[in-house]
């Protein structure tokens, strides 16, 4: 595809329900993130993979947060037991390499609303 | 530890008025630095970057920004704005190895005619 596409571009849910965001970056890129904004917190960092692998996971605010990437592709962030407080706009970047020179491309994102 | 401070959640301007938006980082390593646009509804997309050489840097749109080490800033400016340039601008740093960026808080440009 052109740029990185997320899916669904809106999800309201249920407090205590699980969710489901889906992530496909350009075709090519090894390196995907994942980020959340939330008013109060602005853009924070998730996680990070390489290729299927995962090296920091150290922005996943809680146990209830998980992701994982397959084929070198399409990720998914799973939230399950959804709370309120997971209510933000949650983003998706995909870059060449994760070489610090390489451009960090953006979806659109995900806004999920915890009700 | 990095971290990028945005000094201004909002800045209201006239239409071709010029525009600055501020952005300071703390950093005890090499950085590069960004400056991400977004439009309503719209993901984040790369303004402009400074990896290194000239501490000018441009974008195709008239922005501009300029790294200063000795006052860690990277602010944005731009002589004359226009309608579009309604956004929000967010200034990046990389926390170097796999390239995960720390963002500001961003500010809300509103230009009015």
């Amino acid at each position: 595809g052109a740029g990185v596409s997320q899916s669904p571009s809106n999800k309201v849910t249920e407090k205590g329900k699980d969710v489901e965001l889906r992530c496909d970056p350009i075709s090519g890129h090894t390196a995907l993130y994942w980020y959340r904004q939330s008013l109060g917190q602005g853009l924070e960092f998730l996680i990070y993979f390489q290729g299927n692998s995962a090296p920091d996971k150290s922005g996943l605010p809680s146990d209830r947060f998980s992701a994982e990437r397959t084929g070198g592709s399409v990720s998914t962030l799973t939230i399950q037991r959804t709370q309120q407080e997971d209510s933000a706009v949650y983003l998706c970047a995909s870059s060449l390499d994760p070489g610090v020179k390489n451009i960090q491309y953006f979806g659109a994102g995900t806004r999920l609303s915890v009700l | 530890a990095q971290s990028v401070t945005q000094l201004d959640s909002q800045v209201p301007v006239f239409e071709e008025a010029p525009v600055e938006l501020r952005c300071n980082y703390s950093s005890s390593v090499s950085v590069y630095l960004f400056w991400y646009v977004q439009y309503p509804n719209q993901g984040l997309q790369l303004l402009l970057k400074y990896l290194s050489g000239s501490t000018l840097v441009e974008s195709i749109n008239g922005f501009e920004a300029e790294f200063n080490k000795s006052q860690t800033s990277f602010h944005l400016r731009k002589p004359s704005v226009h309608i579009s340039d309604t956004a929000e601008y967010f200034c990046a740093v990389n926390s170097g190895g796999y390239n995960k960026l720390i963002f500001g808080a961003g500010t809300r440009l509103a230009v009015h005619p």
